[in-house]
């Protein structure tokens, strides 16, 4: 079926450093999401980005998250400065359309920041 | 609250056995979904449910959307079926809500 790919699959950083995430989507889909898994829990939501604009994003989506996808290439995760708390796994989806649609996940970035 | 309930929290099972895992939600659902996320980690899509009854390979699910929930039947279970089973549902075109997952183990 359709695969989400993420590139790196594991990234460590200093504290204080900036980490961009990728993100290549299914090709013809229009949505695209982050969301972030602190080991042993539960899956968060943390942006939806569409027609080049955030659409929804939660309150763990801080000021030093920002994303975008210039020219239809990757779509990315960019967070500066990093923080402790930002060490989880960050999974990338996207899908065709919205409602009954359903999401493509990728296989996620473990993100380890020291 | 806790919009996404899975239950039980985790199971063992001798390989062989079925397996039932439970997913009640509290908003209306336009999509559902079952995963299965691997001890490593990856998540592997099974099932897109929202209403009525599908079926993968020893895979059955069972949603009620009026009821607001959906089951995951998995028959004659396998020790590479071990692995945490999250239930999603999406309430409106941005997000997918997740539900804290069922952990299952099969002991061989």
């Amino acid at each position: 079926g359709p695969k989400v790919l993420q590139i790196p699959s594991h990234q460590i950083i200093d504290m204080g450093q900036m980490v961009t995430l990728n993100c290549d989507p299914v090709s013809n889909h229009l949505y695209f999401y982050w969301y972030k898994q602190i080991l042993g829990q539960q899956m968060e939501f943390l942006v939806n980005f569409y027609n080049g604009k955030v659409m929804e994003k939660s309150k763990l989506f801080k000021d030093q998250f920002s994303v975008e996808r210039p020219d239809g290439s990757y779509f990315t995760l960019k967070i500066q400065p990093t923080a402790l708390e930002d060490s989880a796994v960050y999974f990338c989806a996207s899908s065709p359309g919205t409602g009954a649609y359903e999401q493509y996940f990728g296989p996620g970035t473990r993100l380890t920041v020291l | 609250g806790q919009q996404v309930q899975q239950s039980p929290s985790s199971l063992v099972l001798q390989e062989g056995e079925n397996a039932e895992l439970q997913c009640n939600f509290s908003s209306t659902a336009t999509q559902l979904q079952w995963f299965y996320q691997s001890p490593g980690g990856s998540l592997v899509s099974l099932l897109s449910n929202p209403s009525g009854t599908k079926h993968t390979g020893r895979l059955t699910s069972t949603t009620v959307t009026k009821e607001r929930r959906s089951s995951l039947h998995i028959s004659s279970s396998q020790t590479t079926d071990s692995g945490t089973y999250l239930c999603a549902i999406s309430t409106n075109a941005y997000k997918v809500i997740f539900g804290k997952g069922t952990h299952l183990h099969v002991l061989p």
